[in-house]
């Protein structure tokens, strides 16, 4: 059973600042990994999709990589702002695709202006 | 294009009752989500469909938690009877292929 951990659980740094979301996870044999964030009574968006066969994606100030063999996944986040605060949340999708999303706990974020 | 559609946003009920919550998916999307969200963990899989057929249910309580997505579109998922430790957020999200997930803003649910 595909166990997903993330660390920090929470993370205050001050506006500017580059940041790193750490994610592991104990079964290598991934389809996708996906990073999403959580706005306080909202639902989840997708940030970035990283593929099995890939690994890094990078959006704008993101950037996710992937490293299957040791099971992690880091979320960089360059010059932080304070919109950037949230929960975001690590999730993979494993069984060739057809057993859905496994989330971790998530890493709560507060960007201080 | 219009996202996945929840209602209601809140629901409060006492324990024993039951409740009831609607999804509505992006149009196209065959594959549709219920999750649950405990306070301070991530999303917990209860029931996935793929068009109106049930792909897993593995985690879901089934002596009081049912779903069914009748014509392979909207879903509809039901507490009965509801307990305290159901107090959640119940997402709904949809899904083309194998591409990202889509999510809905959820339905808050307090037992009391």
């Amino acid at each position: 059973k595909q166990e997903v951990t993330q660390i920090p659980a929470a993370l205050s740094v001050p506006e500017g600042e580059n940041l790193v979301l750490n994610c592991s996870f104990t079964d290598s044999a991934i389809y996708n990994l996906q990073w999403f964030r959580q706005d306080p009574g909202k639902g989840l968006t997708s940030l970035l999709l990283i593929q099995s066969s890939q690994r890094e994606q990078t959006s704008g100030r993101l950037n996710a990589s992937l490293d299957k063999s040791s099971g992690r996944s880091t979320l960089y986040i360059a010059a932080s702002q304070p919109g950037d605060s949230a929960t975001y949340l690590c999730a993979l999708l494993s069984g060739g695709g057809a057993d859905g999303l496994t989330f971790g706990k998530g890493t709560h974020l507060i960007i201080q202006p | 294009e219009a996202g996945v559609a929840q209602s209601p946003r809140y629901k409060i009920i006492e324990k024993r009752q039951s409740v009831a919550f609607w999804c509505n998916p992006i149009s196209g999307h065959a594959t549709l989500y219920w999750y649950q969200q405990i306070l301070g963990q991530g999303p917990k899989l209860l029931i996935q469909f793929q068009n109106n057929g049930v792909v897993d249910d593995s985690q879901l309580p089934k002596d009081r938690f049912s779903a069914e997505r009748l014509k392979g579109v909207d879903s509809t998922l039901k507490i009965q009877p509801a307990k305290l430790e159901d107090s959640a957020v119940y997402l709904c999200a949809s899904q083309r292929g194998i591409d990202t997930l889509h999510f809905g803003n959820g339905t808050r649910l307090t037992v009391t």
